[in-house]
């Protein structure tokens, strides 16, 4: 539902830019994940989050578990950046990963 | 990598059909996880499986049943299926708990006339 909400829903990025996702939760978080489901639907692990902070090449995510969220940076877009990116927390008020609704995001020439 | 492999990688039936998704996973993952992906829902958890022979209810599992037939194989079932679960369903694995790092299969698109 609504524990975990991800923002923006949609954006558009033109090549070498930088932006930043974010994904906020109303419960309490011990782990965040983030995937990327590329245009031919594949689900992608990108970041597997305690609190704290992690870098993979241009992608670069934090986990503030006081604060409640997660973010995503990318860091000069590429066309292959696009795609529908979801974060997910786990809880121990829940036994399964609860998933946000998703950023779209198209990066253009 | 842990592999994760579904089938079909699409399918199409009609209403009060059966229908039956595979799922393999081949990295000795404890956890198994069936979920349907829908625009406007995200995904959501049909059902999952801690080890053979064992079942755990999802958020979403009226019309599902499933079945985890060894450590490796873990199988969707739609005994009558309806238009509403036309959709793309992803089995996944974990090592342990669902806190552990999730991965994926390719999909299923299934399509309900």
């Amino acid at each position: 539902g609504d524990k975990v909400k991800q923002s923006p829903s949609a954006l558009s990025l033109q090549e070498g830019t930088n932006s930043a996702l974010r994904c906020n939760f109303s419960i309490a978080a011990t782990t965040v994940q983030w995937f990327l489901q590329n245009p031919r639907g594949s689900l992608i692990n990108l970041f597997y989050l305690v609190p704290g902070t992690k870098e993979n090449g241009r992608l670069k995510s934090a986990f503030d578990s006081k604060e409640s969220y997660s973010t995503l940076h990318i860091r000069d877009a590429q066309l292959e950046d696009s795609g529908t990116y979801f974060c997910a927390i786990a809880s121990s008020s829940f036994s399964k990963l609860v998933f946000g609704q998703g950023t779209s995001l198209s990066v253009v020439p | 990598e842990a592999a994760v492999t579904q089938s079909p990688r699409n399918k199409v039936t009609v209403t009060g059909g059966n229908v039956t998704l595979s799922c393999r996973q081949t990295n000795s993952h404890n956890y198994m996880y069936w979920y349907r992906q829908d625009t406007g829902h995200g995904l959501r958890l049909i059902h999952y499986s801690y080890g053979a022979g064992n079942l755990q209810i999802g958020d979403v599992p009226d019309g599902y049943k499933a079945t985890r037939t060894t450590q490796e194989d873990f199988f969707l079932l739609l005994e009558l299926a309806s238009p509403s679960q036309t959709s793309l369903y992803f089995c996944a694995s974990s090592p342990r708990r669902s806190a552990e790092t999730l991965y994926f299969g390719s999909g299923t698109r299934l399509t309900v006339l």
